[in-house]
């Protein structure tokens, strides 16, 4: 089955400073890639869309400047947390779209925890 | 904007017994997802149910939907440890510009009980 792996598993980084996470489809090519946050306890909440060579969608609330997406190749979208801060510590989940016997599917990552200090 | 209700949020039972979980949406759509998240793993995914009527079933979880309602149900039978977990259900609705979004329930926190 397709498989979608995120790099790192687990960041520790000090307030102010900016973590890179990188999500891969590794056996698929994927149109879209998404990316959620989930806060201990809630559900999954969708940040942005990207597409492929094309600027991110973000959903309502969350800064483009502070959570940058780049989608640079149909394997890899990587998620920049600029200027981290205490509260944006989270579990962060990526999702790959791909096309699978006709149908559209959605892959998830195994999530990065991210804990700002 | 879609919504998507679970209920409950939190469910203690003891092993043997069955429950449903319900899932409500508010607008239309074809599509809907069970997954089974575990304490800080990433989602797995249980079913997918396409179409009006349509019912899967694996084990002891069996989800089915009704799209003129909008609520799909899991029904856990004869439960047992190592279903607990947190079950969520998504609904895929069209968010424009081509693009298709899913959109989570709040979860139900599964404990079962020996």
């Amino acid at each position: 089955g397709a498989v979608v792996s995120q790099h790192p598993s687990r960041v520790i980084c000090k307030s102010g400073t900016s973590v890179k996470i990188e999500c891969r489809s590794l056996d698929f090519q994927a149109t879209t890639m998404f990316w959620y946050r989930q806060f201990p306890k809630q559900s999954l909440m969708l940040m942005a869309t990207s597409n492929e060579g094309s600027k991110a969608t973000y959903e309502q609330g969350v800064e483009k400047d502070k959570f940058l997406i780049n989608h640079a190749s149909l394997t890899l979208s990587t998620l920049t947390v600029t200027s981290a801060h205490p509260e944006d510590s989270s579990f962060y989940i990526c999702s790959a779209r791909a096309r699978d016997r006709g149908r559209l599917e959605q892959y998830f990552g195994p999530g990065t925890r991210l804990t700002v200090t | 904007e879609l919504k998507v209700e679970q209920n409950p949020l939190f469910l203690s039972m003891q092993e043997g017994k069955n429950y449903t979980i319900y899932c409500n949406y508010s607008t239309t759509s074809d599509r809907l997802y069970w997954y089974r998240q575990d304490p800080g793993k990433s989602l797995e995914s249980l079913f997918v149910l396409l179409s009006n009527g349509a019912v899967k079933q694996e084990g002891r979880l069996m989800a089915s939907l009704d799209t003129k309602a909008r609520l799909s149900t899991l029904h856990i039978t004869a439960a047992v440890h190592d279903l607990s977990a947190t079950y969520f259900c998504a609904v895929e609705a069209y968010s424009g510009a081509g693009s298709y979004q899913l959109t989570f329930g709040k979860g139900t926190k599964l404990s079962v009980i020996p």
